[in-house]
């Protein structure tokens, strides 16, 4: 069965930093793009960013309300996707979801969904 | 502001058919990139419904179908279920500067 599970969401203050993780299982990691997205409480989906497969460079994407402040890499020896977010700020309060990509590049679909983790933002 | 419009809410009786709308521009569903459609059901993540316009992956019931036209994109749901009530989403590309992967506002589907 193909699952991804998140972890490492939390309480932080505002400033500080966050890793969370995407474990994932029942596939061949390494041949997909990863994605991660959020949903802050009661509102639609974001996408947050995007790594592709090392087979296409392994090189990375990112929304514009978080480029320069999130990082997403890949362990594809322990099958996990990870999200670094750095300078959090309360906006970025949201529940975490990543994803795996399935598509041709700009008709990406995302086919499986982890279960999510709570990032909550406040002093 | 979501870059593809859906209604907020869609409402149908038990056995009804209902669609939902997904409205776009010319750097996204009108330059010709798929919509994709998800389910969301109350307190769960999202799960994939329709990809590349009208396609549905192994499992979802053919009660459910997609289309496309133009700058729109629609949901159609046929012989409503209680268990079809939901948020569902629609998601494309977009070419401009702000770019990316994008998603519709949702639209929750209430089964009367």
């Amino acid at each position: 069965e193909v699952q991804l599970v998140e972890s490492g969401g939390g309480l932080v203050q505002p400033g500080r930093s966050l890793r969370l993780s995407c474990t994932t299982s029942g596939f061949t990691f390494g041949d997909y793009a990863m994605s991660w997205f959020r949903q802050a409480p009661g509102k639609g989906l974001e996408w947050v960013g995007f790594i592709r497969s090392k087979a296409y460079g392994g090189t990375t994407e990112y929304a514009a309300s978080v480029k320069d402040r999130f990082t997403i890499s890949r362990d594809d020896s322990k099958s996990i996707a990870y999200l670094q977010m750095n300078s959090l700020k309360t906006e970025d309060t949201a529940v975490y979801y990543c994803t795996r990509v399935v598509g041709d590049g700009y008709n990406n679909a995302f086919d499986i969904w982890g279960q999510g983790t709570m990032v909550t933002v406040s002093s | 502001q979501s870059v593809l419009t859906q209604p907020p809410s869609v409402s149908g009786a038990p056995g009804q058919r209902v669609t939902i709308s997904c409205t776009g521009s010319s750097s996204n569903i009108g330059a010709g990139y798929d919509v994709h459609w998800y389910q969301q059901l109350p307190g769960t993540a999202p799960q994939l419904l329709i990809y590349g316009n009208s396609h549905r992956p192994s499992g979802v019931p053919d009660r459910f179908s997609g289309s496309k036209s133009g700058t729109s994109a629609s949901l159609a749901i046929s012989g409503l279920q209680a268990e079809d009530e939901a948020d569902y989403y629609c998601q494309s590309y977009d070419s401009s500067l702000s770019g990316h992967w994008v998603f519709g506002g949702g639209t929750k589907l209430t089964v009367l």
